[in-house]
């Protein structure tokens, strides 16, 4: 079974502080995706990555930052916390084309 | 610009049928259909190709109009199991690596 997890479920910030979140695929997938999922907004695309250090801006990369250093592993940056960004993360991993594997996600708060 | 989906939420019977629709105003080389179940990662239902080609669930159904950009999820004979929020995920390019999801669509199946 594909697997994609992800560091946290839950977490709690600082408006400032600066936020990691890690993901891991174990399926040798070349695309990894961040999604950001509010309600009624559906998914929506934070940055992806087609291939080891390559990166892409999605739609609302605005505030974030992405690093891609190993094929299996993809890390969301917010270099300085706000409030709007409270909101569900979800990293995705699959093949140019094909289903997406989802990650469980990682509430984060920021407070 | 996401796809539009609609309605935003229905409530059915078991055995009852829904159809949900995915709307874009971009030509789309394929749609993808998801399922999230409450507190759950998103899962693949469908991907329907521009040509007609389809991949995914044998249980449910979908179509997909290139003329229209406009692709239907058919739930047919409705399941408990069928409750959740339905994502459809719009891609221009071929074997592209970006989707764009809609907002959702709830369902909840009642006995």
């Amino acid at each position: 079974d594909v697997k994609v997890t992800q560091s946290s479920r839950y977490l709690v910030k600082r408006t400032g502080e600066k936020v990691f979140l890690e993901c891991v695929q174990d399926m040798d997938h070349e695309n990894m995706f961040w999604y950001r999922q509010d309600p009624g907004l559906g998914l929506r695309l934070i940055y992806f990555s087609y291939d080891v250090k390559m990166k892409e801006k999605g739609d609302i990369p605005e505030g974030y930052s992405v690093s891609r250093e190993k094929k299996e592993r993809f890390s969301l940056i917010l270099e300085s916390a706000s409030t709007n960004q409270t909101s569900m993360y979800l990293c995705a991993s699959g093949t140019p084309g094909d289903e997406q594997y989802f990650g469980p996600g990682t509430r984060l708060t920021v407070t | 610009q996401q796809p539009v989906q609609s309605p935003q939420a229905v409530i059915l019977r078991e055995g009852e049928d829904a159809v949900i629709n995915c709307s874009s105003s971009k030509a789309l080389y394929s749609v993808h259909w998801y399922r999230q179940k409450h507190g759950e990662a998103p899962v693949f239902l469908m991907i329907l190709l521009k040509g007609g080609e389809q991949k995914g669930h044998d249980k449910i159904s979908a179509s997909f109009n290139e003329k229209k950009q406009q692709s239907s999820l058919y739930l047919t004979a409705s399941q408990l199991s069928y409750s959740g929020t339905y994502f459809c995920g719009t891609d221009v390019k071929a074997a592209g690596n970006k989707l764009t999801f809609g907002g959702g669509t709830r369902v909840l199946v009642k006995p």
